[in-house]
C-alpha cells in the first residue's frame, strides 16, 4: 500500500475554502485515492475517492495531477461542525475490498 | 440511510476476560471489517472478513482473536483474554461486493473497551 504524507493539522475560519493536500509518491496503477471524515468517538466517515482529474460530490472535491502522487481535498465555505480528522489513503484490492489503512490524518479546527 | 451498528457502546472488563463485541453491517453488505483506535492514536486495520472467512489479518490480530458471523445478520470480535493494551475503541465496517471499483466502507459508532 502506498505511503500518504499530509499536514498534521490546520486551521480555518468559518466560511473559507479548505484545501489539504495528501502526498503519495509510490501510488500504484491500479490504486485509488479515499479521503475519510473522523469526529471525536465516531467512526471514520466516506468523503469522496477518484483515480484522477477532479471528482465533485455534494460534501467536497477531489483534484489529482496527472502523475497522480499527490491529491487535494478541498472543503468549499466550511462550517464549525467541519472539525474534524481527514485522512487520505491510497489502496485498492482488486477482489473487491480496500484494505483500509488509515495514518495520522489532518487535524482540521475550524475558527469561528 | 441503513447504518453499521455496534453493542454494547461501552465496555468494561477485567484483564484475563473474555469479551465479545457485536456489530450489525449493512445488510446488503458482503465485506467486513474490524478496526481499532487507541485513544489518540491512529485507526489501525484488524481484520476482513468475506464469504464466511478471513480475507486478511494485521499483526495485531493474533491468536487472542477471532471473528465470526454467528447468523446472517450479526458480525463479532472476540477477544479470548483481554490485556490491558487492548483497551480502544473498536470499530466494526462494512462494504458491498463490487469487484470492479474500489468500494467505500462504513463504519460503526464503535465500542470503547476499557480492561482494568
Amino acid at each position: 500500500l502506498a505511503k500518504t504524507t499530509q499536514p498534521i493539522s490546520m486551521d480555518s475560519y468559518e466560511g473559507q475554502e479548505v484545501n489539504i493536500t495528501c502526498s503519495h509518491n509510490n501510488i500504484a496503477t491500479n490504486d485509488y485515492i479515499t479521503w475519510y471524515q473522523q469526529f471525536p468517538s465516531q467512526g471514520p466517515r466516506f468523503i469522496i475517492q477518484g483515480y484522477k482529474t477532479k471528482v465533485t460530490n455534494e460534501v467536497a472535491s477531489l483534484f489529482i495531477p496527472a502523475d497522480r502522487k499527490s491529491s487535494t481535498l478541498s472543503l468549499p465555505r466550511v462550517s464549525l461542525s467541519d472539525t474534524a480528522v481527514y485522512y487520505c489513503l491510497v489502496g485498492l484490492d482488486s477482489g473487491g475490498y480496500q484494505k483500509v489503512t488509515f495514518g495520522t490524518g489532518t487535524k482540521l479546527q475550524v475558527i469561528p | 440511510e441503513p447504518e453499521v451498528t455496534q453493542t454494547p457502546s461501552h465496555q468494561v472488563t477485567q484483564m484475563g476476560q473474555e469479551v465479545i463485541l457485536r456489530c450489525v453491517p449493512i445488510s446488503n453488505h458482503l465485506y467486513f471489517y474490524w478496526y481499532r483506535q487507541i485513544l489518540g492514536q491512529k485507526v489501525e486495520f484488524l481484520v476482513s472478513f468475506y464469504n464466511n472467512e478471513i480475507s486478511e489479518k494485521s499483526e495485531i490480530f493474533d491468536d487472542q482473536f477471532s471473528v465470526e458471523r454467528p447468523d446472517g445478520s450479526n458480525f463479532t470480535l472476540k477477544i479470548r483474554s483481554t490485556k490491558l493494551e487492548d483497551s480502544a475503541m473498536y470499530f466494526c465496517a462494512s462494504s458491498e461486493d463490487r469487484r470492479l471499483a474500489p468500494v467505500e466502507q462504513y463504519f460503526g459508532p464503535g465500542t470503547r473497551l476499557t480492561v482494568t
